[in-house]
């Protein structure tokens, strides 16, 4: 199985700053098939980066999502306030398909 | 609009069944893999089972594998996850999801949520 480990655990940052976010996985991800998503307290996760650097519909281009092998990273150009939340990355390219355990960005 | 709404969870103890739906509307069922993700009470996203559209392929998670199957009706647009031997470590918030696979993105990633129905074993 891989294990995806995410860092920082959190990231307190002010609306408009930028925003890193890291995803390690225990082996490397096949064909890069890893994916992004946010989830708002009490909310579905929503998908926000699939094949590790494609935006899915309707998603602001100040997401970005790039990486290969075992190091993939989520940027935010500028947080917006509906931007603060947690998110999650989670590997497909190989059975069981598993999630990291989850980054925090919150309000500064 | 593509709408997934869960139902069937509740209160049930440590050794009893539950029988959680899915219901699909909105796109054609009949040509989308299916999921379901749960969440433990303030922890992380864990992906427990997948059906593809024909339900010829099945998975399942090891921490259910065995106590747990998956099942669908395309002709009632609805998916099933039937959950037996409950233990307190399945207590979680139960999300069906959509494979992107349907969208043009990638199989195996999840492109649309249900709000999720949440199931509690406890004595």
């Amino acid at each position: 199985e891989i294990v995806l480990t995410q860092s920082p655990g959190t990231l307190s940052l002010s609306p408009g700053e930028g925003a890193t976010l890291s995803c390690r996985a225990s082996q490397s991800v096949s064909s890069r098939r890893l994916a992004w998503y946010q989830q708002k307290p009490g909310q579905a996760p929503r998908l926000l980066i699939y094949a590790a650097s494609s935006r899915a519909t309707g998603i602001p281009d100040r997401f970005s999502g790039s990486g290969s092998g075992t190091d993939f990273t989520l940027t935010i150009s500028r947080l917006e306030p509906e931007d603060f939340a947690v998110y999650y990355c989670q590997q497909y390219g190989s059975s069981p398909w598993t999630f990291g355990q989850g980054t925090k960005v919150d309000i500064k | 609009e593509v709408q997934l709404v869960e139902s069937g969870g509740g209160l049930v103890q440590p050794g009893g069944s539950l029988r959680l739906s899915c219901a699909a509307s909105g796109f054609t069922f009949s040509s989308s893999s299916m999921n379901w993700v749960r969440q433990a009470p303030g922890k992380g996203l864990e992906w427990v089972s997948y059906i593809s559209s024909s339900s010829v392929t099945i998975y399942f998670a090891d921490s259910v594998k065995g106590r747990f199957t998956i099942s669908r009706d395309n002709a009632k647009n609805s998916l099933w996850l039937h959950m037996k031997s409950l233990r307190d470590e399945d207590t979680a918030v139960y999300f069906c999801a959509r494979d992107g696979g349907y969208s043009g993105y990638d199989y195996g990633s999840f492109d649309y949520w249900g709000p999720g129905t949440p199931v509690t074993v406890s004595s």
